[in-house]
């Protein structure tokens, strides 16, 4: 059974780095046919696709246009886990994060959400 | 980017009915469409995928159907454990993008 947990700080400061981690257990970080997605939601946005990363012979990264100055997706494989940073908060970035296991070119396996808020 | 639009925003229907939901794309995505479902606290879950194919563990009165633009979720013989908001999704192209959901709720 796929499961992906994930850990991180829930209270930051503008202009602080959001990081998150996603421990995936039941799957390999560097599996051939998977990808690992970054999604926020949040009611003014709804759900909002952030990026994603995978390993094809070597590992890609793609980025959604409106954060990709202020985004790093990366893959550990010795911790079989994913990580999200994201520079320069500001309260428009205060929003549910959920890492997410793309399959199939579909969202099939999602971790339970952090509630991320920022407030000075 | 591609845009999803869903309706209706909101219904309310009892169990037993058969609900529809649409959701259109603003250009050709073939195939390429995906449904969620989302209970309040918890993580959208994967319902149909490329349209019309269940995933594993979905009870079969969920379906899915379309091509191109316009596409469809139905519900037939609502369950209670069936209120909850839909979501549609495009795998065709990057960035991906989500309807604003519909919410299902108790008449």
């Amino acid at each position: 059974q796929i499961q992906l947990q994930q850990s991180g700080p829930g209270l930051l400061r503008p202009s602080q780095t959001l990081s998150l981690t996603c421990d995936i257990s039941g799957n390999s970080v560097s599996g051939n046919s998977v990808a690992w997605d970054w999604i926020r939601q949040s009611p003014s946005r709804g759900l909002e696709w952030l990026g994603r990363t995978y390993y094809r012979s070597k590992w890609y990264t793609e980025y959604t246009l409106s954060v990709k100055s202020r985004i790093t997706i990366n893959a550990d494989t010795s911790k079989n886990q994913v990580s999200l940073q994201l520079n320069s908060v500001t309260p428009e970035d205060t929003a549910v994060y959920f890492c997410v296991r793309g399959f199939l070119n579909a969202l099939e396996t999602w971790g339970q959400g952090t509630l991320v808020t920022v407030s000075s | 980017d591609i845009q999803m639009t869903q309706s209706p925003s909101s219904l309310s229907a009892s169990v037993g009915d058969r609900v529809t939901i649409t959701c259109r794309a603003s250009q050709n995505i073939n195939n390429h469409l995906n449904w969620y479902q989302q209970k309040p606290g918890k993580a959208p879950k994967l319902l149909i995928y490329a349209a019309s194919s269940l995933q594993s563990g979905v009870p079969s009165r969920f379906s899915g159907s379309g091509s191109g633009t316009d596409f469809t979720l139905t519900i037939s013989n609502l369950q209670s454990e069936d209120f909850a908001t839909y979501y549609c999704q495009q795998s065709y192209s990057l960035p991906r993008t989500f309807g604003q959901g519909t919410k299902v709720e108790i008449k």
